[in-house]
């Protein structure tokens, strides 16, 4: 099977613009989360859709938002660009069958951003 | 909110030895999820191993163990003959069981201990 695959891989953008940023879970995965990495912050959880539905949000502004497909596809947005948005930005997949919190969340490699 | 802690930001181990990475957690929650991740230079996260909290027994993958506390809300990962490869950046993360909790299935990670192995 194909793994998490994420696009583009880089990404260089300037301040108040908006991205976009795209996620296909592997093969038959109905969850997808995103997480931020910083050097300072570390890995910080942005949301998680299941289904179509946002399941869960982290503690980020209204600028960062999100959606699902029906195929499992996964977009995640971020209007207004700030300097402080320069992260690699990871997707995760994960079958989400009867096992639920128990499943293991495969990454994919991220899409770093440069916000200029 | 449960906060995940890795006290030691670097750590260092030759060739063939054995190395313990530390992770302590807090919750106030009882069913959970324990995980180590490692994310290699190329990036790319990989489950090392998972730990049931209501499992007593200690998870094992194979060179990859785990000494889990849970009175004491400790999670430490043990690497035994460490090789070239093991060398990356290894997370510690936290994972409610329950969907309607606070953090609902998200995973909680520490900040990393980069481990580096040498020849």
């Amino acid at each position: 099977k194909a793994g998490v695959t994420q696009t583009p891989r880089y990404l260089i953008k300037t301040r108040g613009q908006q991205v976009t940023l795209s996620c296909s879970p592997i093969s038959g995965h109905r969850s997808v989360s995103w997480y931020q990495q910083t050097p300072g912050q570390g890995l910080q959880f942005l949301f998680e859709y299941f289904s179509e539905t946002q399941r869960n949000k982290g503690n980020f502004p209204g600028r960062f938002s999100g959606r699902q497909f029906s195929n499992s596809r996964s977009e995640m947005n971020v209007s207004t660009l700030e300097l402080g948005d320069s992260a690699l930005y990871l997707c995760a997949s994960s079958l989400e069958g009867t096992s639920g919190a128990k499943e293991t969340q495969y990454f994919g490699p991220g899409t770093r951003l440069l916000v200029l | 909110a449960q906060t995940v802690t890795q006290s030691q930001p670097e750590m260092s181990v030759q060739e063939a030895e054995t190395v313990t990475l530390s992770c302590t957690y807090d919750t106030s929650e009882s069913d959970y999820y324990l995980f180590w991740y490692k994310q290699p230079p190329s990036r790319q996260m990989i489950l090392v191993i998972r730990q049931e909290a209501y499992k007593q027994q200690n998870a094992t993958e194979n060179r990859f163990s785990v000494n889990f506390q849970k009175a004491a809300k400790s999670f430490s990962l043990k690497i035994s003959d460490s090789q070239l490869g093991d060398a990356a950046m290894y997370f510690c993360a936290y994972r409610s069981a329950w969907t309607n909790s606070n953090s609902g299935y998200a995973l909680n990670f520490g900040k990393g201990t980069s481990l580096l192995v040498t020849p």
